[in-house]
């Protein structure tokens, strides 16, 4: 049984490029949120979709957009990228959001923005 | 407002010794539930745990037993008899009922436990 699995694993892009990176959720889950994990921090939350939504949204600018596709995969665009978001990007997946059960993570893909 | 507290930043204790994680928690909402995660230098959070409000039993899965004290908003994390291979940084997390709508996980800053053989 695969878990959450994330792509590319590492990254680097330019001030002002767009990147996308992507999730495959845990087989038979249907809920994938995106955290931002700075260096030293703790991941802080970006957004989360269920049933191809956007269910609720943290604290980041438009600049951070997302997509769920019918098969509960998922996306994570961030444009015009700046230094500070720099950062490990983890994807979670989960059951209902609304049965609040554990989020399996995957192991992230590491953004440096130069 | 809801905010998870990790005072300890890092923690060093030789092979075998106990060591207690601690974890203190702020919420309005009388439905909540807690979590610890271990992140291994890979990145990844791996689940060890997750309680809601209503259950304040303790908990013991082998090595690892688990405080949930509401009174004083504590939801500590014991490691007994700690080995090198538990050398992590460890999060505890805090998630809400937002009416059901998200299990959106509000994280603290983390431990560092490095165990020194």
């Amino acid at each position: 049984d695969a878990g959450v699995t994330q792509s590319p694993t590492h990254l680097i892009k330019t001030r002002g490029q767009q990147v996308t990176l992507r999730c495959s959720p845990k087989s038979g889950h249907d809920t994938v949120s995106w955290y931002q994990q700075a260096l030293g921090q703790g991941p802080q939350f970006i957004f989360q979709y269920y049933e191809e939504e956007e269910r609720q949204r943290g604290n980041f600018p438009d600049r951070f957009s997302g997509h769920q596709f019918p098969n509960y995969s998922s996306e994570l665009n961030v444009n015009a990228l700046l230094l500070g978001d720099s950062a490990l990007y983890l994807c979670a997946s989960s059951l209902d959001p609304r049965d609040n059960t554990e989020a399996f993570f995957g192991q992230g893909t590491r953004l440096t923005v130069v | 407002a809801q905010k998870v507290t990790q005072a300890q930043t890092e923690i060093s204790v030789v092979e075998k010794e106990d060591v207690t994680l601690d974890c203190v928690y702020e919420t309005r909402d009388t439905t909540y539930y807690l979590f610890w995660y271990k992140q291994p230098p890979s990145g990844e959070l791996v689940f060890l745990i997750r309680r809601n409000s209503f259950d304040e039993q303790n908990e013991i899965s082998g090595r690892y037993s688990w405080n949930f004290q509401k009174s004083t908003s504590s939801f500590n994390f014991t490691i007994t008899a700690s080995q090198v291979v538990d050398s992590a940084v460890y999060f505890c997390a805090l998630s809400e009922s937002y009416g059901g709508a998200t299990n959106k996980l509000i994280f603290g800053t983390g431990t560092l436990l490095a165990v020194q053989p």
